[in-house]
């Protein structure tokens, strides 16, 4: 079983901070994309990243997949309210399923 | 479009009771999937069709059972309810496998106690 860790599990912040969530592996994934989900509601695809060692960037969040294919990281710049959620990793890998890390819960306070 | 539907939002079970969640897409995506999420973690996969007639056992299969005899609708069935299945189960539709973009229904909120 391909295993997915997100850290940290829990981050609360000030609006305007920084931040990055880290998703690590020790398996190697094809692809591996974020999505972040709201109370009450399903995740919602954020970026798919494919090449190691690739760069996304969306507005203020800045997506990093590792150069092995093994590990990503998220990057917010100057944190917003509405950046408030469950920040979940979720990769590609062998039966061509996504095999989904436990989520990072932010909260960034006005 | 409405995307995926699932119905009901909210649903109590007595133990050993048994009932049908329903997953309705209208995007005429082949893959359709299962997933329930404990809470504060992550998704993990219950089962999965890749098209009408087709399923498969993913993670955390037992207890479940699925159908997929139209594009559309992916039922989920849950057979004597325990408390362990306990959970909110999320439906989700893709065009295609690997990194196609998931499409998450809104989630049911099981209790079974």
């Amino acid at each position: 079983t391909q295993l997915l860790e997100q850290s940290p599990q829990f981050l609360s912040i000030q609006e305007g901070e920084n931040l990055t969530v880290y998703c690590n592996s020790s398996s190697v994934f094809s692809s591996l994309q974020w999505y972040r989900q709201e109370p009450g509601e399903g995740p919602v695809l954020l970026v798919t990243v494919v090449t190691g060692g690739e760069v996304k960037k969306l507005k203020r969040l800045t997506f990093q997949f590792g150069d092995a294919r093994k590990d990503s990281s998220l990057h917010i710049t100057a944190a917003q309210p509405g950046d408030t959620g469950l920040y979940l990793c979720a990769g590609r890998g062998a039966g061509n399923m996504l095999t989904f890390g436990g989520g990072t819960r932010l909260m960034v306070k006005p | 479009n409405a995307g995926v539907t699932q119905t009901p939002k909210f649903r109590i079970l007595k133990i050993g009771q048994s009932m049908t969640l329903q997953c309705t897409q209208d995007m005429n995506h082949n893959y359709m999937y299962w997933y329930r999420q404990d809470p504060g973690m992550g998704l993990k996969l219950i089962y999965y069709s890749v098209g009408a007639g087709i399923t498969d056992k993913g993670e955390v299969p037992n207890g479940y059972n699925v159908s997929r005899s139209t594009t559309e609708d992916f039922p989920l069935r849950l057979e004597l309810a325990a408390p362990s299945q306990t959970s909110v189960y999320f439906c989700a539709s893709s065009y295609g496998g690997g990194s196609y973009e998931q499409y998450f229904g809104p989630g049911t909120r099981l209790t079974v106690t």
